[in-house]
């Protein structure tokens, strides 16, 4: 079975500074994995994915994350917070050919000025 | 650009009456889902759709909810008898392929009374 464990439910950071949020996958497969953001009444837009292509994957918004199989991370990071970054991040994973996303529990991000 | 769209955005119900969400998914997507997001809490798969039958359903997809492919394009979930534990944001997502991106709708938020 798959699932993702997004560690921290809430993140503050500063305007400027690092955006780090934490994902961590099991599966038994290699896994297809994706990070979603949400803004308030929103829906899901797709960040960026990782598609056992290039482990560093560059996504909109400025944001990145790397595949480490070793350490099964996906972890998403963008050098400079904007304000406009603040909304709830949702980490996921599928198999390369399958069917149903599973998602992690979200991490908030807040942006302080 | 093409987008899914769910209605309606809002409604709200008594307990134990029917309720229909419709999407319309984009266009040339194959395989269709609904999600579920109760407050507070992680995004969670009901059930996916292809080829005009259910491939895969969860716990949550019990005998109260259905799915339909009525018209070509419209894919709704009914759910029979609302309770109150049905009071969620539900999702509508489509996607071109398996491996593809899930694109998801902006959701509808059903509260039950």
């Amino acid at each position: 079975a798959q699932s993702v464990t997004q560690l921290g439910s809430h993140v503050s950071v500063s305007e400027g500074a690092l955006v780090l949020l934490r994902c961590n996958y099991s599966s038994s497969v290699p896994p297809y994995l994706f990070w979603y953001v949400q803004y308030p009444n929103q829906g899901l837009q797709l960040l960026l994915k990782y598609t056992s292509a290039a482990t560093l994957v560059k996504g909109i918004n400025g944001f990145e994350a790397e595949f480490k199989k070793s350490e099964t991370s996906f972890h998403l990071t963008k050098p400079s917070a904007h304000m406009s970054d603040a909304a709830e991040y949702f980490c996921a994973v599928t198999l390369n050919t399958g069917n149903q996303f599973y998602f992690g529990t979200g991490t908030s991000l807040t942006v302080i000025p | 650009e093409p987008e899914v769209t769910q209605t309606p955005s809002h409604q709200v119900t008594q307990m134990g009456q029917e309720v229909i969400l419709r999407c319309v998914p984009i266009s040339n997507h194959l395989y269709f889902y609904w999600y579920r997001q109760i407050l507070g809490q992680k995004v969670e798969f009901l059930v996916s759709f292809y080829n005009n039958e259910i491939s895969e359903k969860s716990e949550i997809f019990d005998d109260q909810f259905s799915v339909e492919r009525p018209d070509g394009s419209n894919f709704t979930l009914k759910i029979r008898s609302t309770k109150l534990e049905d009071s969620a944001m539900y999702f509508c997502a489509s996607k071109v392929g398996e491996t593809g991106e899930l694109f998801f709708g902006e959701g509808s938020r059903l509260t039950v009374l």
